[in-house]
């Protein structure tokens, strides 16, 4: 398909244990973002690629949370050492450039147990 | 810092009522603005957007919204709803030099009932 892809769509954790979830954006969006939404909340930025370069990483909340996106397509958000209050659905969204229109993948469910 | 209020976060009503669902946003400078709408086990999606121009935006399935910058409001609103309709409603804000970062409000559940 041509939409933002996410997966794995669910995942089910640990505590202590360490996961990694991958974002497909739409070719040749140049823009990728990542966002938590808590159960109940609205989705709050965690951090934000255009191409390769991490632009803004400030919504990540602790140094447990780290993402890449090393070839300028394929993004990973990595959670070290996972944490009851880490779980939500992890969405991602691309662009076509900075301020453009944002697309929406379906999102991960993280859950810890 | 930015901040989006979504003044309701439940709002039940009956099919073909109007309804609105309020917004207000609170900022230093200019921005954009958006709402989003998530239908039961599904993603985000855009519904409309104001970037500028014309304060008053309009979406394909009959949704409107009107910035109103001395308010700092952007009310979404729709004339008659539809079962359809039911979904959860985000209110989102980005400044211009931010690169899209959306700020993104609490989210309103809109439950049209027949």
């Amino acid at each position: 398909g041509a939409g933002v892809s996410q997966s794995p769509r669910y995942k089910v954790a640990k505590r202590g244990q360490d996961v990694a979830l991958r974002c497909d954006p739409i070719s040749g969006h140049v823009s990728l973002f990542w966002y938590q939404q808590a159960l109940g909340q609205g989705p709050e930025f965690l951090t934000y690629f255009q191409n390769e370069a991490q632009l803004d990483k400030s919504g990540l909340p602790s140094d447990r949370f780290f993402a890449e996106r090393p070839e300028g397509s394929v993004s990973t958000l990595k959670i070290q050492r996972t944490q009851q209050e880490d779980s939500a659905v992890y969405l991602c969204a691309s662009s076509f450039q900075a301020g453009y229109e944002q697309y929406f993948g379906p999102g991960t469910r993280l859950t810890v147990t | 810092a930015q901040s989006v209020t979504q003044l309701d976060s439940q709002v039940p009503v009956f099919e073909e009522a109007p309804v609105e669902l309020r917004c207000n946003y609170s900022s230093s400078v200019s921005v954009y603005l958006f709402w989003y709408v998530q239908y039961p086990n599904q993603g985000l999606q855009l519904l409309l957007k104001y970037l500028s121009g014309s304060t008053l935006v309009e979406s394909i399935n009959g949704f409107e919204a009107e910035f109103n910058k001395s308010q700092t409001s952007f009310h979404l609103r729709k004339p008659s709803v539809h079962i359809s309709d039911t979904a959860e409603y985000f209110c989102a804000v980005t400044r211009y030099n931010q690169g899209g970062k959306l700020i993104f409000g609490q989210g309103t559940e809109l439950s049209v009932k027949p």
